[in-house]
């Protein structure tokens, strides 16, 4: 079965600075990994994902995303922060035996000027 | 067409009401998704559509009904739903049973009263 955990329900940064959110995941197949965005009412849209190949993986906004298989983590990061970033960003696991993602409970992220 | 399109934006109802939501894509994705989502929460799997054939149902209550009239549109059926089901629906699609990430639209808000 897999499972994901998402480090902090909420994440608060100044405009400007490093975007850093956690996300480990279990798997007993290789892993698809996934973040999505969710701004204040609307869907979730696919920031990026990672399925095979290069393990630094860059997705829209200037996101991008490491996977590493030796820590099981999948961490989100920015390197500058806007106030635009201010959403709920969900990560989630599916593979190849199970299509279906299961995603994170999600985190939250804050952004001051 | 990139988009997954979602009608009504928002919805009230009452308890004895039917009424439908309605979803449509024209990205030739085969499979279709209903998921809800209550606040500050991650989406829940509701149903799975695959070439229009109902593959996926996580055990929802019969007063959800889903349809999948052609490969483009989706529907979800209510009936006698109970406050509790108030929530944000989610519509997804993809290409086929894949890994690759969902097209999600921007959901039905959903009220019972």
């Amino acid at each position: 079965a897999q499972s994901v955990t998402q480090l902090g329900s909420h994440v608060s940064v100044s405009e400007g600075a490093l975007v850093l959110l956690r996300c480990n995941y279990s798997s007993s197949v290789p892993p698809y990994l996934f973040w999505y965005v969710q701004y204040p009412n609307q869907g979730l849209q696919l920031l990026l994902k990672y399925t095979t190949g290069a393990t630094l993986v860059k997705g829209i906004n200037g996101f991008e995303a490491e996977f590493k298989k030796s820590e099981t983590s999948f961490h989100l990061t920015k390197p500058s922060a806007h106030m635009s970033d201010a959403a709920e960003y969900f990560c989630a696991v599916s593979d190849q035996r199970s299509y279906i993602p299961t995603f994170g409970r999600g985190t939250s992220l804050i952004v001051h000027p | 067409d990139t988009e997954v399109t979602q009608t009504p934006k928002h919805l009230v109802m009452g308890m004895t009401n039917k009424k439908s939501l309605k979803c449509e894509q024209h990205m030739g994705h085969r499979a279709m998704y209903w998921y809800k989502q209550k606040a500050k929460k991650p989406p829940e799997l509701m149903f799975v559509y695959s070439y229009e054939k109902l593959s996926i149902n996580e055990s929802v209550p019969s007063r959800f009904s889903p349809e999948c009239p052609n490969s483009s549109l989706l529907n979800l059926h209510l009936h006698a739903l109970q406050p509790e089901d108030s929530a944000l629906y989610l519509c997804a699609s993809s290409q086929d049973r894949t890994v690759y990430g969902y097209t999600f639209g921007s959901g039905t808000r959903l009220t019972v009263v």
